[in-house]
């Protein structure tokens, strides 16, 4: 089955703890992304990979690092969580246009 | 950025009722897409609208695309209780990020 998995689904960390949400797909999939969600202000790009070895900044990448060392695993690497940071997140990967979503990461930070 | 705008951002209605979801654009596009998420969890693709076509249909899905006016509706017929959800419409922009329209909330009431 075509999915994209990620882990944990839920997390509760403190302030300045680094954090990995992992994220892999069983597509062969090229294009990879991070969004976050939050309310009032819908679905933000974090980052995103076009393929192995090649990743990008989306439109609010502060505070953020990814990875794309294999076509299948895109990791999000909050290296000092904050607040802010408090939020829904998603992996998507896409072949063409259309995008196959993750079931979301619900991050909270103390 | 969101380039998509979603009209209206939420809707309510009965059962068996007709749900129509509008969404505006800014920028000439190759294709639009819907997206619908329940709560919480990823975004599920439903349907795509390529730029030289003007209605697609999908179950009872059926989508329109007026380049022209840079819009498309969305619209679900005889709806069920498990169409509740939020439905997105989504472009895509540079690098291939998809850019998402704040949502419109569908709640139908059994």
């Amino acid at each position: 089955e075509a999915q994209v998995t990620q882990n944990p689904r839920y997390l509760i960390t403190v302030t300045g703890k680094k954090l990995t949400v992992t994220c892999s797909q069983n597509m062969n999939h090229e294009y990879m992304s991070w969004y976050r969600q939050d309310p009032g202000l819908g679905l933000r790009q974090i980052y995103y990979s076009m393929n192995v070895e090649v990743t990008d900044k989306g439109d609010v990448p502060e505070g953020y690092k990814v990875s794309r060392k294999e076509k299948r695993n895109f990791p999000l690497i909050l290296e000092s969580p904050s607040p802010n940071q408090t939020s829904l997140y998603f992996c998507a990967s896409s072949l063409g246009t259309r995008a196959f979503f993750g079931q979301g990461t619900r991050l909270t930070v103390v | 950025s969101q380039q998509g705008e979603e009209d209206p951002q939420a809707l309510s209605i009965q059962e068996g009722e007709n749900a129509t979801m509008n969404c505006s654009y800014k920028t000439s596009i190759n294709n639009l897409q819907w997206y619908r998420q329940n709560s919480g969890r990823g975004l599920v693709h439903l349907i795509l609208i390529r730029s030289n076509e003007r209605e697609k249909h999908s179950g009872r899905l059926r989508v329109t695309l007026d380049t022209s006016k840079k819009s498309s509706s969305l619209l679900i017929t005889a709806s069920r209780a498990a169409d509740t959800a939020s439905y997105f419409c989504a472009t895509v922009g540079e690098g291939g990020k998809l850019i998402f329209g704040q949502g419109t909330e569908l709640s139908v009431k059994p």
